[in-house]
C-alpha cells in the first residue's frame, strides 16, 4: 500500500516552460487536493477534486490547471511557469463524507524551482 | 471564509519541558481541528485531531484542547524530546463546505534543545 505518491520529486524550469505534476493514491479516496507550501505561509490550497471528472478552485488557483480523469490520479499543470511559482507542492487525499471531515493524507512533495 | 491564525511562529524549549502552540479560527461552523507535524524535507503527518463534540483529547505526550466559545484550540506537548523538533501546523474544517477543505495556520517551528 503506497498511500499517496507524487512525481517528480524535484524539477527546475525556466520561465515560460510548462510541466505537469502527477499525484496518485491507492486508498480509493474520493477527495484529492493540491497545496503549495511557501516559508511562513503554511499550506495553501490551489485546486481540489471531490471525485473523478470534477475539479474546483482553492485559495490560490491562478496560473494552475488540474484534471482528474481517473479516481486515483490528480494532475496539476503549469502552462507558463513564473518565478512566483517556485515552491514545494503537496498532494493530499481523503475519504468523502457529507457529515464530517476525514483525515487528509499527504504525498512526499515536489520541489519546483522556476528560474 | 475560514481564517486560522497560529502562534507563536517559533518556539524553543529545553528537553523535558512542555510546549504549547495556540490557534484561533474565524468560522463558528468549523468542527474538525487536526494538527500536523512536518519534519525537515518530509511530508506533513497527522499527529492528533479533535472534533467539536469533545473539549480535550490526549495521546501519550500530546494533547489538544478546544474552546468553541472562544474559537481557539491548542496543542500541548509534554516532556519534549529532540525528536519533537519540527514544524507544527494547525488546521480547521467546516464539513458543510464543499470538498471538506482544510484551512491551515502558518506553522510553528519547534526547537527542542538538549
Amino acid at each position: 500500500n503506497a498511500g499517496v505518491t507524487q512525481t517528480p520529486k524535484f524539477r527546475v524550469l525556466k520561465t515560460g516552460q510548462s510541466m505537469t505534476l502527477l499525484c496518485a493514491q491507492d486508498m480509493n479516496h474520493e477527495y484529492m487536493y493540491w497545496y503549495r507550501q511557501d516559508p511562513g505561509m503554511g499550506l495553501r490550497l490551489i485546486h481540489y477534486s471531490v471525485g473523478e471528472g470534477t475539479t474546483a478552485k482553492g485559495e490560490v488557483p491562478d496560473g494552475y490547471n488540474v484534471s482528474r480523469l481517473k479516481k486515483q490520479n490528480f494532475l496539476l499543470g503549469l502552462e507558463s511557469a513564473a518565478p512566483s511559482q517556485t515552491s514545494v507542492y503537496f498532494c493530499a487525499s481523503s475519504y468523502a463524507s457529507d457529515r464530517y471531515t476525514d483525515t487528509q493524507y499527504f504525498g512526499p512533495g515536489t520541489r519546483l524551482t522556476v528560474l | 471564509g475560514e481564517n486560522v491564525e497560529q502562534h507563536p511562529s517559533t518556539l524553543s524549549v529545553q528537553e523535558g519541558d512542555s510546549a504549547v502552540i495556540k490557534c484561533t479560527y474565524s468560522d463558528s461552523a468549523s468542527n474538525y481541528f487536526p494538527w500536523y507535524k512536518q519534519e525537515l524535507g518530509k511530508r506533513p503527518q497527522l499527529i492528533i485531531d479533535i472534533r467539536s463534540n469533545v473539549g480535550e483529547k490526549k495521546d501519550q505526550r500530546i494533547a489538544v484542547t478546544l474552546n468553541k466559545t472562544a474559537k481557539h484550540f491548542s496543542l500541548h506537548i509534554t516532556e519534549t524530546q529532540p525528536e519533537d523538533s519540527a514544524v507544527y501546523f494547525c488546521a480547521a474544517s467546516n464539513p458543510e463546505e464543499y470538498g471538506n477543505k482544510l484551512v491551515f495556520g502558518a506553522g510553528t517551528i519547534l526547537r527542542v534543545k538538549s
